[in-house]
């Protein structure tokens, strides 16, 4: 089946400590970004990449790293956390060959709290 | 930069009434334009996409035209139904100059009463 998967799913996380969230997609999509989304602001774009070894920086990418080593994985690290990364973040992956109008397939989410 | 905005919610409908959503955008290229839907606890799915000016995107009963002079892309259905309840993004990429960038609005919600 066709899926875009992110671990874990929830988290509970104290500020400062160091984490990854991990993004795998069996499409073969050139395509990946990380997005998060809380209320009253929508789905905004922390990074995203274009193929393996490119990344570039979304509108809030202050806090967040990145790697793409690998076509399937888009790691998100969050070197030292603070509370206003308390977040749903998505995972999303699309194909380069649709031309105009990539479509992205989106992973069900990770739920970040961090106290 | 691009940015889209949404008409605020939540928008509360009784069955089989007609959904307006209202969704501008300002771009400086020639963007593609999106409709996500999110269903409680998951996450979003394509809805429908048009790619140029004067397209109309259509899935599932929605649509919505890109309408270049008013820089819209308003999302309508005739009929809604109890399972059309759902988060709706409005989004748009510019693949011309720049295919990994996306923006989305903020989102509406919409609950459909039976």
């Amino acid at each position: 089946e066709a899926q875009v998967t992110q671990n874990p799913r929830y988290l509970i996380t104290v500020t400062g400590k160091k984490l990854t969230v991990t993004c795998s997609q069996n499409m073969n999509h050139e395509y990946m970004s990380w997005y998060r989304q809380d209320p009253g602001l929508g789905l905004r774009q922390i990074y995203y990449s274009m193929n393996v070894e490119v990344t570039d920086k979304g509108d809030v990418p202050e806090g967040y790293k990145v790697s793409r080593k690998e076509k399937r994985n888009f790691p998100l690290i969050l070197e030292s956390p603070s509370p206003n990364q308390t977040s749903l973040y998505f995972c999303a992956s699309s194909p380069a060959s649709q031309g105009w109008g990539n479509i992205q397939y989106f992973g069900a989410g990770t739920r970040l709290s961090v106290l | 930069g691009n940015s889209v905005t949404q008409m605020e919610g939540p928008v509360t409908l009784s069955e089989e009434a007609f959904l307006t959503i209202n969704c501008t955008y300002t771009a400086t290229g020639y963007p593609s334009l999106f409709w996500y839907v999110q269903y409680p606890g998951e996450g979003l799915q394509l809805l429908l996409k048009a790619t140029k000016a004067d397209d109309k995107g259509s899935n599932k009963g929605f649509e919505a035209t890109y309408r270049k002079e008013t820089t819209s892309f308003h999302l309508e259905k005739g009929s809604v139904q109890v399972s059309d309840s759902a988060v709706y993004f409005c989004a748009l990429s510019d693949s011309r100059t720049n295919a990994g960038k996306s923006t989305f609005g903020d989102g509406t919600t919409l609950t459909v009463k039976p």
